[in-house]
């Protein structure tokens, strides 16, 4: 089955504790690109990348890392979570030739305290 | 100001009525148009794609397009319970970043 999987899908952590949210996708997919969607804000997008080792900063990049070393993965990661990053995670996958139609994971609800 | 802005309802009709859901946007260099579905507690899935300007049909769905008022529109026709969702619009330009609505919350009342 096609799928975009994220892990974990939910997560509690405390301000400054280093974290990992995974994405991998089945596809054979060139471009991932994360997202997070808050209240009233809708989906913003905090970095793409258009295939392996090449990524880049979407709307909201500050506070976040990437990193796309293989073709099937595209990891974020927060080095020193603030509250103000708690919100839904959204990681999503496309063929580069048709990148507008993108396949979206289930989502990582994440809580910084 | 927001390079795109929706209407965020929400948005509640009887079974069996056209749905018109909108956005608008400010950048003019935006060529793609997306709309996705979001049922409670999952991803966005893609419902219809346009490429500049027009209409695009997919059964009950209709996308429209007017580049000239910046303008984006999706209809349903004959509404069910199953369409009870939340609908983002999404657009692009040549670049590879993507610029979403904030959502329009949809409940259809059988």
């Amino acid at each position: 089955e096609a799928q975009v999987t994220q892990n974990p899908r939910y997560l509690i952590t405390v301000t400054g504790k280093k974290l990992t949210v995974t994405c991998s996708q089945n596809m054979n997919h060139e471009y991932m690109s994360w997202y997070r969607q808050d209240p009233g804000l809708g989906l913003r997008q905090i970095y793409y990348s258009m295939n392996v080792e090449v990524t880049d900063k979407g709307d909201v990049p500050e506070g976040y890392k990437v990193s796309r070393k293989e073709k099937r993965n595209f990891p974020l990661i927060l080095e020193s979570p603030s509250p103000n990053q708690t919100s839904l995670y959204f990681c999503a996958s496309s063929i580069g030739s048709a990148k507008n139609i993108q396949y979206f994971g289930a989502g990582t609800r994440l809580s910084v305290l | 100001q927001k390079e795109v802005e929706q209407d965020p309802g929400p948005l509640s009709v009887p079974e069996g009525a056209i749905v018109s859901l909108n956005c608008t946007y400010s950048n003019s260099a935006f060529q793609y148009f997306m709309w996705y579905r979001q049922y409670s507690r999952k991803g966005p899935e893609l419902l219809m794609y346009t490429y500049s300007s027009g209409n695009k049909e997919d059964g009950r769905f209709t996308a429209q397009v007017d580049k000239s008022s910046k303008y984006i529109s999706l209809f349903i026709r004959d509404s069910q319970p199953s369409d009870s969702a939340t609908y983002l619009c999404a657009m692009s330009g040549a670049g590879n970043q993507f610029y979403f609505g904030t959502g329009t919350s949809l409940t259809v009342i059988p």
